[in-house]
């Protein structure tokens, strides 16, 4: 079946610096959607890319969705205490909504 | 406007009883997905349903547990006889349709099986 991973599973960084993380699937997405989990919270959307090749900024994240759509990252610029949490990234199962997630990468700041 | 609501936050049950999770999505939301997380891991897929339909079970185990979305109140996923294996946090997330739309999650609830 389809698969999703993400690496790095874990990330220590002192505050400022950058950060990314890297997501593969097993097949061709028709989209990739990224979600941020707090310590104890629950996972909250934070974008979706459709388009082979599409690059999206929000502030300091930058998402890219990759020519064969089969892969994603996420990269942080100048980290800072407020990043911390897990990223997951996750893909359509089939065609309908359902998503596989990929196994998050934890990220830690150290301020 | 509120959001995903589940409740209970925390659920303690023991080993042999049952556990009933609830999940009222979005308003304006027809689809429900339940996900189960373990400490440290991401999210797995158990369930998703419309109203008074399960329309995908394959990543629900197929004995204990049941889950059903019914035409008024809120979704329910259960768990008979439960085991320490259980425990876990289990998230409901809804969307508008289908297709290509971002899912809302809600606060979760901590199952703790002692």
């Amino acid at each position: 079946g389809q698969q999703v991973m993400q690496i790095p599973q874990y990330q220590h960084v002192q505050e400022g610096e950058d950060f990314t993380t890297y997501c593969n699937s097993s097949t061709t997405l028709s989209n990739i959607q990224w979600y941020k989990q707090r310590p104890g919270g629950h996972p909250v959307f934070l974008i979706q890319l459709v388009k082979s090749g599409e690059v999206k900024k929000q502030k300091r994240l930058t998402f890219q969705f990759g020519e064969a759509k089969k892969n994603s990252s996420l990269h942080i610029t100048a980290t800072q205490t407020t990043d911390v949490g897990t990223y997951f990234c996750a893909g359509p199962r089939n065609a309908g909504n359902m998503l596989t997630f990929g196994g998050g990468t934890r990220l830690m700041v150290k301020p | 406007n509120a959001g995903v609501m589940q409740n209970p936050r925390h659920l303690v049950r023991r080993r042999g009883q049952e556990a009933r999770l609830r999940c009222s999505p979005m308003k304006g939301h027809s689809h429900v997905y339940w996900y189960r997380q373990l400490p440290e891991e991401g999210l797995k897929f158990m369930v998703y349903l419309q109203k008074e339909n399960i329309i995908d079970e394959s990543g629900m185990p197929k004995e204990r547990f049941s889950a059903e979305f019914p035409k008024e109140g809120p979704s329910i996923l259960r768990i008979q006889q439960v085991v320490r294996g259980d425990s876990a946090a289990y998230f409901c997330a809804s969307s508008p349709t289908t297709g290509n739309q971002p899912q809302h999650f809600g606060d979760g609830t901590r199952l703790s099986i002692l």
